[in-house]
């Protein structure tokens, strides 16, 4: 495809379930990340891919939140126990080295109920 | 990481020029200064980045004070479809997360 894509694009889920978001990025990109959005507030840097290896999660909040990239291209943000907290926009961007421009997605808009 | 601050909101009349102004005091040498905007329900988009020269690409120009502490990104001929919040972002050579603040509102009227 041309640009990123995540799917779902919306996702509402009941309290206490489990959700996986998938991001495919642009073809050949290395570099893969994801940002979580909640309203009116700046995208929030949650985990940062190059290859198949997480070079940076200290953004995850806690361990309900855990995110892979198996083969080095799809990643999967993954999220136990779902709380109304974790509601937001859910944003993956991926760029061929890490210093070039960074192309995102449209995101995933979970709700917790 | 080095914080950037920016005005909360500007508005501008269409196809005048808009400056958004960013200060980053307490940037390092090996920091690229990046610049994106967010339209709304979209995800961010890039809109250009420099290191120490003045820049131009076919979206906007990004001028940069000699002691780089401080930046403007120039929206030569604002247009409807410029409304978006426009983030300054401080990024090291080394690796490339991008620590998003609150960016700029930038409200555009006809």
């Amino acid at each position: 495809g041309a640009g990123v894509s995540q799917t779902p694009s919306n996702k509402v889920t009941e309290k206490g379930k489990y959700v996986e978001l998938r991001c495919d990025p642009i073809s050949g990109h290395t570099a893969l990340y994801w940002y979580r959005q909640s309203l009116g507030q700046g995208p929030e840097f949650l985990i940062y891919f190059q290859g198949t290896g997480a070079a940076d999660d200290s953004g995850l909040p806690n361990d309900r939140f855990f995110a892979v990239r198996p083969e080095g291209s799809v990643s999967t943000l993954k999220i136990q126990r779902t709380e109304r907290g974790d509601s937001a926009v859910y944003l993956c961007a991926s760029s061929s080295v890490p210093t070039t421009e960074a192309f995102f997605g449209q995101g995933t808009r979970l709700t917790v109920v | 990481d080095a914080k950037t601050t920016q005005p909360n909101s500007m508005e501008s009349n269409e196809e005048e020029p808009v400056h958004l102004p960013c200060n980053h005091s307490t940037i390092s040498g090996t920091d690229y200064i990046h610049w994106y905007r967010q339209l709304p329900s979209q995800g961010p988009e890039y809109v250009i980045h420099g290191l120490t020269s003045n820049v131009n690409n076919r979206m906007a120009s990004l001028a940069i004070a000699e002691d780089r502490k401080s930046s403007t990104l120039i929206l030569h001929r604002a247009t409807l479809r410029d409304a978006a919040v426009y983030y300054c972002i401080l990024r090291t050579d080394s690796w490339g997360k991008l620590q998003f603040g609150a960016g700029t509102q930038v409200v555009v009227t006809p």
